[in-house]
């Protein structure tokens, strides 16, 4: 089975701190994806990588940043936490031309 | 990026047939349909995949028309555990194949 883990289930911050939040996938995946997900708005892509060290923005970019320096590992970055990044963030992976996997989803509050 | 629409919410009752229908009038040649299944505080699960005709698996069937405008899922009766969000996405086969996630139709299985 495809596995996608992200490192937190559920994370609790203050405004202006920096947040990391890491993805791992064990099935050599090229194609990483981060989300945010909150009532009323489904799921919105904030970043997305097709191969190590590139990437793409999605929807919402905006206050957020991303890494891939290797292969299974996808990291989001929130250089600093505002109120309004409080949202549940999902991982998911995917290879070429094939669907996506999604993690368990880290539940991000910014205080 | 062809967007999609489905309904909001549906009722349900145990051992019914649901079918869940989502428009997609600016699906391009080629991009495929994939549905997802979300339980609250997951991530979505996917259900199914197909481009054209019908699809069927151990879960659910897919019926595409042959203009490709529309997709039903279609759920053999239902149980309670079956209650949750259900995405339709559409999808481009190019590489990186990016979805947009609309915000999902909420099927509530009743007793």
């Amino acid at each position: 089975d495809v596995k996608v883990t992200q490192s937190s289930r559920y994370l609790v911050k203050r405004t202006g701190e920096k947040v990391f939040l890491e993805c791992v996938q064990d099935m050599d995946h090229e194609n990483m994806f981060w989300y945010r997900q909150d009532p009323g708005l489904g799921l919105r892509l904030i970043y997305f990588s097709y191969d190590v060290k590139m990437k793409e923005k999605g929807d919402i970019p905006e206050g957020y940043s991303v890494s891939r320096e290797k292969k299974e590992r996808f990291s989001l970055i929130l250089e600093s936490a505002s109120t309004n990044q409080t949202s549940m963030y999902l991982c998911a992976s995917s290879p070429l031309r094939d669907t996506q996997y999604f993690g368990p989803g880290t539940r991000l509050t910014v205080l | 990026l062809a967007k999609t629409t489905q309904p909001i919410s549906m009722d349900s009752y145990e051992g019914q047939e649901v079918n869940i229908t989502c428009s997609h009038n600016n699906i391009a040649t080629n991009d495929y349909i994939t549905w997802y299944q979300q339980f609250p505080s997951q991530g979505p699960r996917f259900i199914i995949q197909g481009y054209k005709t019908k699809v069927t698996n151990e879960v659910a069937s897919l019926f595409i028309p042959a203009d490709r405008k529309s997709s039903t899922l279609s759920l053999p009766r239902v149980s309670l555990s079956d209650t949750a969000v259900y995405y339709c996405l559409v999808g481009d086969i190019a590489g990186t194949y990016k979805y947009i996630f609309g915000t999902g139709t909420r099927l509530k299985v009743l007793a």
